[in-house]
């Protein structure tokens, strides 16, 4: 079993260019959810897709933010242009049936803008 | 606003020591997870309790739902080094998993 594979581990990057972070689910899951954590705001959600299709989106900050899932074993969310106010570690979960059932999260993508 | 308030944020003990952790909200939520995080890692469930009143141990873990499934406790017993790590409290409310700011633990030898 992998587990949730995320990457980068880890990503620098200057203020205004895109960055884009991509997910691998636990193979048999159909929810993902993509987290922000930072020191201040702790883990918020950002989206939540269930087989496929976004369901929740309420969370991604602006239209900065945007994210997709073209398949059920890969998805990205992409920031673009960036600002160093994005930085934080960026978790992609999944679960077998939504919320409510328990999350596998990846280990996470560090990103510093700067 | 913080839907879900941990306390407290911070707790540094020593080995063999006990601890309560903390999870309180105005909401009711139809279930409550325990997350553990340890440094570069993500989050590692512990525990869902789902009844009011409901209490679950895991080893030394002892995990408590409020009778009015608005809160939760975390009690440790006897804490050991490789119980330090960020605890976090998640819970589900209309179907979206709420996760509050967690407790930094660290036990010291």
């Amino acid at each position: 079993d992998a587990g949730v594979i995320q990457s980068p581990r880890h990503e620098v990057t200057e203020m205004g260019q895109e960055v884009t972070l991509r997910c691998k689910p636990i193979s048999g899951h159909n929810s993902l959810f993509w987290y922000r954590q930072t020191m201040m705001r702790g883990l918020e959600l950002l989206i939540y897709f269930n087989n496929n299709v976004p369901i929740d989106d309420s969370g991604m900050p602006e239209d900065r933010f945007s994210a997709k899932m073209p398949n059920a074993s890969f998805s990205t969310l992409k920031i673009q242009p960036s600002e160093p106010r994005d930085s934080a570690v960026y978790f992609c979960a999944s679960s077998l049936a939504g919320p409510n059932s328990p999350l596998h999260f990846g280990n996470g993508t560090r990103l510093t803008v700067t | 606003t913080q839907l879900l308030k941990q306390s407290p944020q911070f707790l540094s003990i020593q080995e063999g020591e006990n601890l309560t952790v903390y999870c309180n909200s105005s909401s009711v939520f139809s279930s409550l997870q325990w997350y553990r995080q340890e440094p570069g890692e993500g989050p590692v469930l512990l525990v869902t309790v789902v009844t009011g009143g409901e209490v679950k141990k895991l080893k030394r873990l002892t995990f408590q739902f409020g009778d009015a499934r608005k809160d939760s406790s975390l009690h440790i017993t006897a804490a050991q080094t490789g119980d330090t790590g960020l605890y976090l409290c998640a819970g589900d409310l209309g179907g979206k998993l709420i996760f509050g700011q967690g407790t930094e633990l660290s036990v010291k030898p």
